[in-house]
């Protein structure tokens, strides 16, 4: 168990329709990522957050937006869904954001089947 | 663009022989690589990693090489157990990145 709480676990919607996924870090890790991992694909780093601030951004959709909230729970907010969107969506914590010392948590990650 | 290439989707292994998973890489600048092995209905874990500084890193059963020069980097499991089947991602960062670039993983398998 990496501490890394992420819901819902497996999420099925239609495209065109708007989903949540929620992520409650480790605690005391003040850094959030989303990453996301679709079919024969590497995980694709979406965005960062640390301590309610956005840090980085990756390969993300103007659809998709994400916040940190002040418990440092994040959420990723993907709209207008398309068959394309269907993934593995990995959040991801750290502590100080050093990733070279391999302190980054993963969460089991949500599903999202986009029918 | 795939800046981390894992070209071996796939990987069978007998029990107690050597695993060798493959990654290469593009980018220049990155300082540190890493691997994360994951299994079903988890997230990935942290392996091992090495610094560009090194040319190996050993942790036990696992030891990771990098060939700078030739932008690639191996991972070598001996021996092989079954409880290593897994799939291995490669990744890199550079330093003070915000930002660690995966591969698409090997999915290892190692037959009893």
């Amino acid at each position: 168990d990496s501490g890394v709480t992420q819901t819902p676990k497996h999420l099925i919607t239609a495209t065109g329709q708007r989903v949540t996924l929620r992520c409650s870090p480790r605690s005391g890790d003040l850094s959030v990522y989303w990453y996301q991992q679709s079919l024969d694909q590497g995980l694709q780093f979406l965005i960062q957050y640390y301590n309610g601030e956005e840090r980085a951004k990756g390969n993300i959709l103007e659809r998709f937006s994400a916040q940190q909230f002040p418990d440092l729970h994040s959420e990723l907010n993907l709209s207008s869904l398309e068959l394309g969107d269907s993934a593995l969506y990995f959040c991801a914590s750290s502590v100080s954001g050093r990733l070279n010392t391999g302190e980054l948590f993963f969460g089991e990650g949500s599903r999202l089947t986009v029918l | 663009d795939q800046q981390v290439k894992q070209n071996s989707p796939s990987l069978s292994v007998q029990e107690g022989r050597i695993s060798i998973l493959n990654c290469d890489y593009t980018n220049s600048m990155f300082d540190y690589f890493l691997w994360y092995k994951k299994y079903p209905a988890e997230g990935p874990t942290f392996l091992i990693s090495i610094s560009s500084i090194k040319d190996k890193n050993e942790d036990g059963r696992f030891t990771v090489f990098l060939n700078k020069s030739a932008k690639h980097l191996s991972l070598h499991i001996v021996p092989s157990q079954p409880g290593d089947s897994a799939v291995y991602f490669c990744a890199a960062t550079g330093e003070g990145a915000n930002n660690l670039f995966f591969g698409t993983g090997t999915r290892l398998t190692v037959i009893p």
